[in-house]
């Protein structure tokens, strides 16, 4: 099967730059992606990493290292919408399976 | 947005009756996956399809089975509703080609 570790909670500052880790087990791996989910809605696609490296898109970007089953969501400087739920997510064959989720509150 | 509607949005059924979520896409794509969603345990995946008529269980798959005749739905079946199974309930559809998978609005369904 497949397990996806990611910090439940995490605060900052508007602003500021958060790091949101995800390390994952799994076999057949393809890639690592990422979602955003507000209250109440739907998630919706952040990113994806097929290679090792850093793929920027704005304000975020996400990385990954497959030697180390390790990545992350880098979030610059925060803005108040920022405030959500970030899921990482390993996609091996016909499957995507998501990590229990990691809870960004920006303050002000 | 991608084409993808779930129904019913909410319900509300007793514990012991069967329940039938729909899950209709006018993508035509291939993948399609119903997940459970709780506090504290993400998105968990119940079932998914590469194919119609190609199934296959996710990590929560008991006490759920799924049906894909054609490609545009996937329709997830309680077969006899229990309290645990109260959650929202998403759907998501996936091309080959494209690594992002859409979701829908979610249905809240109840068990009582």
């Amino acid at each position: 099967g497949q397990s996806l570790e990611q910090p439940s909670e995490v605060t900052a500052v508007e602003g500021a730059i958060v790091q949101i880790n995800c390390t994952y087990q799994t076999s057949g791996f393809y890639g690592l992606s990422w979602y955003q989910q507000h209250d109440g809605g739907a998630p919706t696609f952040l990113s994806y990493n097929a290679l090792d490296g850093l793929e920027e898109t704005g304000r975020f970007s996400s990385f990954l290292s497959r030697s180390d089953s390790y990545g992350y969501l880098l979030l610059q400087e925060l803005q108040m919408k920022d405030s959500a739920s970030y899921f990482c997510a390993v996609q091996n064959d016909y499957k995507l399976s998501f990590g229990a989720g990691t809870t960004v509150t920006v303050r002000a | 947005d991608a084409g993808i509607t779930q129904s019913p949005r909410h319900k509300v059924t007793e514990t012991g009756t069967p329940v039938t979520l729909r899950c209709h896409q006018t993508e035509n794509h291939r993948y399609m996956y119903w997940y459970r969603q709780d506090p504290g345990h993400g998105l968990r995946l119940i079932h998914y399809s590469y194919g119609v008529k190609d199934t296959d269980k996710g990590e929560v798959s008991d006490g759920y089975s799924v049906s894909r005749s054609k490609t545009e739905d996937f329709l997830l079946t309680l077969e006899s509703a229990t309290s645990s199974q109260t959650s929202v309930y998403f759907c998501a559809i996936r091309t080959d080609e494209n690594t992002e998978a859409f979701f829908g609005q979610g249905t809240r369904l109840t068990v009582v």
